[in-house]
């Protein structure tokens, strides 16, 4: 069966600490792993798109890596303002629907 | 970005009326647009498949008369929750792209109170 499992659930980070968040996922031939950024009360935020293992992603603190097994979404030096839940997705073959993991909420603590 | 709006971002209704909800691509034009569910603290979960021209398909276990779709036009879909119940309280979030093929952009989500 298809999955997608994030961890942590929860992250609290002082600002200014680096971390990773993990995203591991089964799926029978990838098309594309998506992350995405969703604040409380809004739709996710599109951040980055992976289609194949060893790709790499940056946005200003946000770094996307994806191997045959899992992605990674580093955050450097973060900032209160990046306090949100990061969503990833994937999009499994013979299909246009995204499984999402059930997310990463961060909290980046002044 | 490609934009998707959705409109209304909340609304509150009785019990027993409908709501109707749009999701409109601005600057692209989408023949598949998705429908999903979210409960607070969890994750999305896809309720259906909007086809322009055609019928939804429907996830399973998600009850197609009680949420009517229509994609009658390229840039716009519509859900319409019937006889809302108070269990039909949730926040609903459409999301289409340019292409099948990259990422999908999400509107705003709607934020439905059933009282």
């Amino acid at each position: 069966e298809d999955q997608v499992t994030q961890s942590p659930e929860a992250l609290r980070l002082q600002e200014g600490e680096s971390s990773s968040l993990n995203c591991s996922y089964t799926v029978s031939g990838l098309r594309g792993l998506f992350w995405y950024r969703q604040d409380p009360g809004k739709g996710p935020e599109f951040l980055f798109t992976l289609y194949s293992a060893g790709e790499e992603k940056e946005k200003e603190r946000l770094k996307a890596t994806l191997t045959k097994k899992e992605s990674f979404l580093h955050i450097t030096a973060p900032k209160p303002e990046d306090s949100a839940t990061y969503l990833c997705a994937v999009q499994a073959p013979g299909t246009y629907k995204y499984i999402f993991g059930t997310g990463t909420r961060l909290k980046v603590l002044a | 970005g490609a934009v998707v709006s959705q409109h209304p971002s909340w609304v509150i209704c009785k019990s027993g009326t409908s709501v109707k909800i749009e999701c409109r691509s601005l600057d692209f034009q989408a023949t598949t647009m998705f429908w999903y569910r979210q409960f607070p603290k969890q994750s999305l979960m896809l309720m259906a498949t909007s086809n322009e021209g055609s019928k939804a398909t429907y996830e399973q276990g998600v009850e197609k008369d009680k949420f009517l779709i229509n994609h009658a036009s390229l840039t716009l879909s519509t859900l319409t929750v019937t006889s809302a119940h108070p269990e039909d309280s949730s926040f609903y979030i459409c999301s289409a792209g340019p292409s099948m093929n990259t990422e999908a952009f999400f509107g705003q989500g709607t934020r439905l109170t059933v009282v």
